[in-house]
């Protein structure tokens, strides 16, 4: 199983350049989300989305945007870089079917983007 | 609004021996589930162990134990019998019942001395 698959790993991008991270999970999770991992900040939500063509802004959504066209893909984008973006990228699901306290997160390899 | 408090950035631990890690969470939910992660130098993340906030027994799973304290919001992990393998940043998360977002703590990284 290919479980939660985030592309790319690494990227540098200039101040004021747009790009997406790919993320795909292939367990039929309705439950998808992005976090940033910041040191000493532990990792922030961004987004998140509950099911195809639903999705809402977590605790940092600023400077991102999110659309959520299958159950599979979850894709984050950057509109504009800035350096306060520069990161490490986690996108991660879980199965909410049955609103399950309990169901953990899946995470994928985290992409580490820099913002020169 | 939630929020998770991990209030230690680093810790030592000698192999071998014992350790807990700090978490403490505010939420005016009465369900609510309680999560340990950790992630290792590699960067990926590990579920570790769970508990709900109606669950009468501390969860266990291995050598991990969740030391929960509902009246006092806390939810620590201890790791018995520490081995070099546990060298690792450990976080503390939070989902609230109703509630689809996960929220974090900002971490504690812990060091197995040998």
């Amino acid at each position: 199983n290919a479980g939660v698959t985030q592309t790319p790993k690494f990227q540098v991008l200039k101040t004021g350049q747009s790009m997406t991270l790919q993320c795909a999970q292939d367990m039929n999770h309705e439950y998808m989300s992005w976090y940033r991992q910041d040191p000493g900040m532990g990792l922030r939500l961004i987004h998140y989305s509950v099911g195809a063509g639903i999705t809402d802004q977590g605790e940092v959504p600023n400077g991102y945007n999110v659309s959520r066209s299958t159950t599979e893909d979850f894709p984050l984008r950057l509109l504009s870089a800035a350096p306060s973006q520069t990161s490490v990228y986690f996108c991660a699901s879980s199965y909410q079917g049955a609103f399950n306290l309990g169901e953990k997160l899946f995470f994928g390899s985290g992409t580490q983007l820099s913002v020169l | 609004a939630q929020k998770i408090t991990q209030t230690q950035p680093g810790m030592f631990v000698q192999e071998k021996e014992a350790v807990t890690l700090d978490c403490t969470y505010d939420t005016s939910d009465q369900s609510y589930g309680l999560f340990w992660y950790k992630q290792p130098s590699s960067g990926e993340m590990i579920f570790l162990i769970y508990q709900g906030s109606y669950d009468e027994q501390n969860a266990t799973e291995g050598r991990y134990s969740l030391n929960f304290q509902k009246a006092r919001k806390s939810a620590n992990l201890v790791i018995s019998a520490s081995q070099l393998g546990d060298s690792a940043m450990y976080f503390c998360a939070m989902r609230e019942d109703g509630g689809f977002k996960t929220i974090f703590g900002a971490g504690t990284r812990l060091f197995v001395k040998a």
